[in-house]
């Protein structure tokens, strides 16, 4: 079966320190991986999502990155975090674009 | 604009019946899903609806109707761990999800 990973589960960091959030998945080989962040109260907001190694999109201006160096690994940085980054970040996957995503256990992070 | 509206908070009582609605304006249609979300913890998947009609799963159902722009998410035989909040979410022409803000639903003994 599949399975997919995230860490750290919380993380609370100063602003304008560095980020990195890895997403790992197992049991399943070229896989759709996508990044979410959702605020309280609100949607699931999509940031990044990838089809393949090397492969990223982004759906929204800001400052944050993701890269894929392995199939089955994705992660999400920033090099400075702003106080609106707060929020719970999820990484989730789908065998192909129209299927149904299965997330991982997320991280949620505070910027103070 | 893409829009996904449903109720922000709704309570009922363990053991009857509870409809969660969900509207919706999109570019294109290609599915509608419905997840659970317990409070701290990650969406999981409940069902998808791609063409009209009911699809039963168990104690949930959900129901689609594309030409109004409509779904609803049935639940039945309601328990305490029940309580959670319903997201609904629509595939657009992209193949991308477009979500609402979820429905928080309070289940009183």
């Amino acid at each position: 079966s599949q399975t997919i990973h995230q860490w750290p589960a919380t993380l609370v960091q100063p602003v304008g320190s560095p980020l990195s959030l890895e997403c790992t998945v197992e049991g399943t080989s070229n896989p759709n991986l996508y990044w979410y962040r959702q605020a309280a109260g609100r949607g699931l907001q999509l940031l990044f999502y990838s089809v393949g190694i090397g492969q990223i999109s982004s759906e929204v201006p800001q400052n944050l990155s993701a890269s894929r160096p392995q199939d089955r690994q994705f992660i999400l940085s920033s090099k400075k975090l702003l106080l609106s980054d707060s929020g719970f970040y999820l990484c989730a996957w789908s065998v192909r674009e129209y299927n149904e995503q299965f997330f991982g256990p997320g991280t949620r992070l505070t910027v103070l | 604009g893409q829009n996904i509206d449903q109720p922000t908070e709704m309570t009922a009582t363990e053991g009857a019946i509870v409809q969660i609605n969900c509207t919706y304006q999109t570019s294109g249609f290609n599915g509608l899903f419905w997840y659970q979300q317990h409070a701290g913890e990650a969406p999981t998947f409940l069902s998808y609806n791609v063409l009209d009609g009911l699809e039963e799963k168990g104690r949930f159902s959900s129901f689609l109707s594309r030409s109004k722009g409509y779904s609803y998410l049935l639940l039945k035989e309601l328990q305490m761990k029940d309580s959670a909040s319903y997201l609904c979410a629509v595939m657009d022409s992209n193949y991308q999800l477009i979500w609402g803000a979820g429905t928080k639903l309070i289940i009183k003994p």
